[in-house]
């Protein structure tokens, strides 16, 4: 059974930078196949997808997030993490890693995950 | 680009159908097959529903429900039990420049 959990500080100062870590238990993130996917939630709110990384290291932003975004990955520790710099109290929000497990070839070429999130972790609140 | 848009709310009494839609553009939903749904309780992560457009992960009851006309997704909950009470988010690809795109929400209520 595949598991997810977050982890990082839950308040982080205006301008600084807001860092998670979620770590992943049965199954491998350097394998083909499925995309290590963050998404938040602000509160009260609906949810945002920020990006996602795949095995080999590709990476896709959210392109409102994308100059403050970067999502890197440690197989070995089995971890993918999020950095997000800048921060204001938008940034605000529950945040949840997810494993998208669908991968297919856009239009475009582009070898893509479109958004079918199984499982989530239990997500955690980040507060700015 | 805008989130797709879903009804604020929708309600419908146990053993009655509900159909909760989501519009989007030629560029998301209408564009692609990819459209999935997630029912969130209260405190709660959110759950894969439906993928696919219409195709149920397992353990998801067959009560659930998926379909696609245009650029308009739709998720129908025949049956509906007290614990289909909570929110409700379509979700869509939308392109190599956007990524994936969710919807505002939608929160039903099991009266």
């Amino acid at each position: 059974q595949v598991q997810l959990q977050e982890s990082g500080p839950g308040l982080v100062k205006t301008s600084q930078t807001l860092s998670l870590t979620c770590t992943v238990s049965g199954a491998s993130i350097g394998r083909a196949g499925y995309y290590w996917s963050w998404i938040r939630q602000h509160p009260g709110k609906g949810l945002e997808w920020i990006g996602y990384i795949y095995y080999n290291g590709d990476t896709f932003y959210n392109p409102s997030l994308k100059s403050r975004v970067t999502i890197s990955s440690d197989t070995s520790k089995k971890q993918f993490s999020l950095k997000l710099n800048s921060v204001t109290a938008a940034d605000t929000a529950v945040y949840y890693c997810a494993r998208d497990t669908s991968n297919y070839y856009d239009p475009s070429g582009h070898l893509r995950g479109m958004g079918w999130f199984d499982p989530w972790g239990q997500g955690t609140l980040v507060s700015v | 680009q805008s989130a797709l848009t879903q009804p604020r709310s929708v309600s419908g009494s146990p053993g009655q159908s509900v159909t909760i839609s989501c519009t989007g553009t030629s560029s998301d939903v209408g564009g692609y097959k990819y459209v999935s749904w997630y029912q969130q309780h209260p405190g709660k992560a959110p759950k894969l529903t439906i993928y696919d457009v219409s195709k149920r992960p397992s353990g998801v009851p067959d009560r659930f429900s998926g379909s696609k006309s245009g650029n308009t997704a739709s998720l129908t909950i025949s049956g509906l039990q007290a614990e289909d009470e909570g929110d409700y988010y379509c979700c869509s690809y939308a392109g190599s420049y956007t990524g994936v795109l969710f919807g505002g929400g939608t929160k039903l209520t099991v009266l």
